[in-house]
């Protein structure tokens, strides 16, 4: 069964770096999305992201955060510049059709020192 | 905007009782009503979901249901077993939206 796969499975970084978090949904979903989950606490909507624009995204996801559909697999989130409150573990989830189930990739953890 | 509620937090059944966990949402709008299970360190799985024309759902020893009215709606688990412990999220979702918006989670843990 196709899955969502995401990598690196565990980033580390230093505060003010940029990171670059890439994801591979299952390859017919036409819809996107990012998660975080800090440790702990439940899972909170970052953005979504449909025919190579963003459909919507939550108060989190400021300036400093950027989504990209390179080319026809990945979809990546980016981090300018880190801050200690973006640790967190980040969930790509992809669906296919607008009422369809949305799937989670096994997330990335990203710990910020 | 949404605000999805979750209660318990914690739940301790003993190995083959039932567990319930309830949850509530504020939007009269959200028509999407999926659950998740999470077990440590792992993604979100989705388990069952229910859509607003319906007022229950069952899948083996799952049940959901879905009380429009009040905006309640509940996960009910038999015949538990020990891999039945892990963290359940319930979520709703307004398909126009498209976001999935989370409750704060509840851990089953389930007792020999």
């Amino acid at each position: 069964e196709p899955e969502v796969t995401q990598t690196p499975s565990h980033q580390v970084t230093q505060m003010g770096q940029e990171v670059i978090l890439r994801c591979v949904p299952i390859s017919n979903h036409l819809y996107f999305y990012w998660y975080r989950q800090i440790l702990g606490q439940k899972v909170e909507f970052l953005v979504s992201f449909y025919n190579n624009e963003i459909s919507e995204k939550s108060e989190i996801f400021d300036d400093q955060f950027s989504v990209e559909r390179p080319d026809g697999s990945n979809f990546t989130l980016k981090i300018r510049s880190t801050k200690l409150e973006d640790s967190a573990m980040y969930f790509c989830a992809s669906k296919r059709g607008p009422t369809d189930t949305q799937y989670f990739g096994p997330g990335t953890r990203l710990t910020v020192l | 905007g949404e605000n999805v509620e979750q209660h318990p937090s914690t739940l301790s059944v003993q190995e083959g009782d039932s567990a319930v966990i309830k949850c509530t949402y504020s939007d009269s709008a959200s028509n999407y009503f999926p659950w998740y299970k999470q077990e440590l360190g792992k993604r979100p799985q989705l388990i069952i979901d229910i859509r607003s024309n319906v007022g229950e759902k069952k899948d083996q020893r799952i049940a959901v249901t879905l009380n429009k009215t009040a905006k309640h709606f509940s996960l009910h688990i038999t015949e538990t077993q020990p891999e039945d412990s892990a963290v359940y999220f319930c979520a709703a979702s307004i398909n126009r939206d498209d976001k999935i918006i989370f409750g704060k989670g509840t851990r089953l843990h389930i007792l020999p």
